[in-house]
């Protein structure tokens, strides 16, 4: 079975450019997620989508950050225009189950990531 | 903000020995997950304890978890240099139709052949 898979691994760009990752969750999967690593530190979310619907965006920075997950499977999220400070792993998640109250079974499987360095 | 903070922040051993982690959280939780990340890879989750347990088995690893005083850790037992890698403990914090899982800082285990 093929893991969570993101494109490209790796993105140098310069400040106030633009710039946009992709990821293709685990077949089936209808939770997907994007979070941010700097490094040293533990990933944080930025978007939680169940389908094709985003139900948790709260720590996206939505006046340069965008993410979209059209038809509920591939997911891009998108930096325009990027900033110095905006140097760090993108990770992409998925799961399985849609998580219910009182359920705790949400294991996330992750891609290996984006290293974005803006110069 | 992270709610979950590992101790130690780096932890450098000898093959063979044990790797003792230490996860402190703050709010109460539904779940406590564990992850391992290798240098330049994604995340690999490792185990989950629920609210309601307090031991969890799983080949060479032991997870303990005290509500009371909420922590958790994590034993790597007879360690090996492919143990070698970030370990990260995760949070299930769920309030009404909110579903978060916060991750902590990490420990950084080296482990010398």
């Amino acid at each position: 079975e093929a893991g969570v898979v993101q494109s490209p691994r790796y993105k140098i760009i310069e400040k106030k450019q633009p710039v946009a990752f992709w990821c293709n969750p685990i077949s089936g999967h209808n939770t997907l997620y994007w979070y941010l690593q700097n490094l040293g530190q533990g990933p944080e979310l930025l978007i939680r989508y169940e389908n094709e619907e985003a139900v948790d965006d709260s720590q996206l920075p939505k006046d340069r950050f965008s993410a979209e997950r059209l038809k509920g499977v591939d997911s891009t999220l998108k930096i325009q225009p990027a900033e110095l400070g905006d140097s760090a792993v993108y990770l992409c998640a998925s799961s399985s189950l849609v998580p219910q109250l009182g359920e705790s079974t949400d294991t996330q499987y992750f891609g290996p990531g984006t290293r974005l360095t803006v110069l | 903000s992270q709610q979950g903070e590992e101790d130690p922040q780096a932890l450098s051993i000898q093959e063979g020995e044990n790797a003792t982690m230490n996860c402190s959280y703050k709010t109460s939780i539904n779940n406590l997950q564990w992850y391992r990340q290798n240098s330049g890879r994604g995340l690999v989750h490792l185990i989950l304890i629920r609210s309601n347990e307090r031991e969890k088995h799983s080949g060479r690893l032991r997870v303990t978890l005290d509500t009371s005083k909420k922590s958790s850790s994590l034993l790597i037992t007879a360690s090996r240099a492919a143990d070698t890698a970030s370990y990260f403990c995760a949070t299930d914090v769920r309030g009404g139709s909110n579903y978060k899982l916060t991750f902590g800082k990490g420990t950084l285990l080296t482990v010398n052949p």
